[in-house]
């Protein structure tokens, strides 16, 4: 029954090697968002997209860009990982930007080898 | 801009005792309020919010919470808690109207149950 789809759940990768994590949603929610979550901290807004409409936050590196292909899934690229960038990631979904909660899916952990 | 300060990085305490864990935010606008709680290696669920009308609101599993405007607080309260209820808590704003699209986290509280 799960709404919002993270995969995978762990992910290792190389220094320098670029990652794509995957979140799929069965909600029909036209606003995506994804969240950087490093250990004992609050999630922290990386972009969002309202339908196509890319929204980058203002101190999201370039390092990481986002597709969303169509309504049901969408993607965060890491071009180059570096260590400081190990972390949980969030995928979340919501109906409208002026209609709240955030649906949140499971998370992938991110780990820099 | 708006923030949120939860002011109890962790709170531990023993099994079916009462537990508040405090939140107060700062907003030049109206807000809707929102509880998260995050089990480990999950994502966060909601767990109560606060849009508009009654200020005290429940959630399924006991926990209430209560949206006080004078004193911008908006803590969440259980009269005994179970070994399961044992996560991360994060307490969360978003502006009314206008782009409030984003949702400000405080930093979070670890609740700790023990036997």
């Amino acid at each position: 029954d799960a709404m919002v789809i993270q995969n995978p759940r762990y992910q290792v990768t190389q220094f320098g090697k670029p990652v794509t994590l995957s979140c799929s949603q069965t909600l029909n929610h036209n606003v995506m968002y994804w969240y950087q979550q490093k250990s004992s901290q609050a999630p922290k807004l990386l972009f969002h997209y309202y339908d196509k409409d890319f929204n980058n936050e203002a101190d999201t590196p370039d390092n990481f860009q986002s597709r969303r292909p169509n309504t049901s899934f969408c993607f965060l690229d890491i071009r180059s990982p570096g260590l400081g960038d190990a972390a949980m990631y969030l995928c979340a979904t919501s109906g409208d930007r002026n209609v709240q909660p955030q649906h949140f899916g499971d998370g992938t952990r991110l780990s820099i080898l | 801009a708006q923030s949120v300060t939860q002011l109890d990085s962790q709170v531990p305490v023993f099994e079916e005792a009462p537990v508040e864990l405090r939140c107060n935010y700062s907003s030049s606008v109206s807000v809707y309020l929102f509880w998260y709680v995050q089990y480990p290696n999950q994502g966060l669920q909601l767990l109560l919010k606060y849009l508009s009308g009654s200020t005290l609101v429940e959630s399924i599993n006991g926990f209430e919470a209560e949206f006080n405007k004078s004193q911008t607080s908006f803590h969440l309260r259980k009269p005994s808690v179970h070994i399961s209820d044992t996560a991360e808590y994060f307490c969360a704003v978003s502006e009314v109207g206008g782009s409030n699209y984003k949702l400000t986290f405080g930093k979070g509280t670890l609740l700790t149950v023990n036997p």
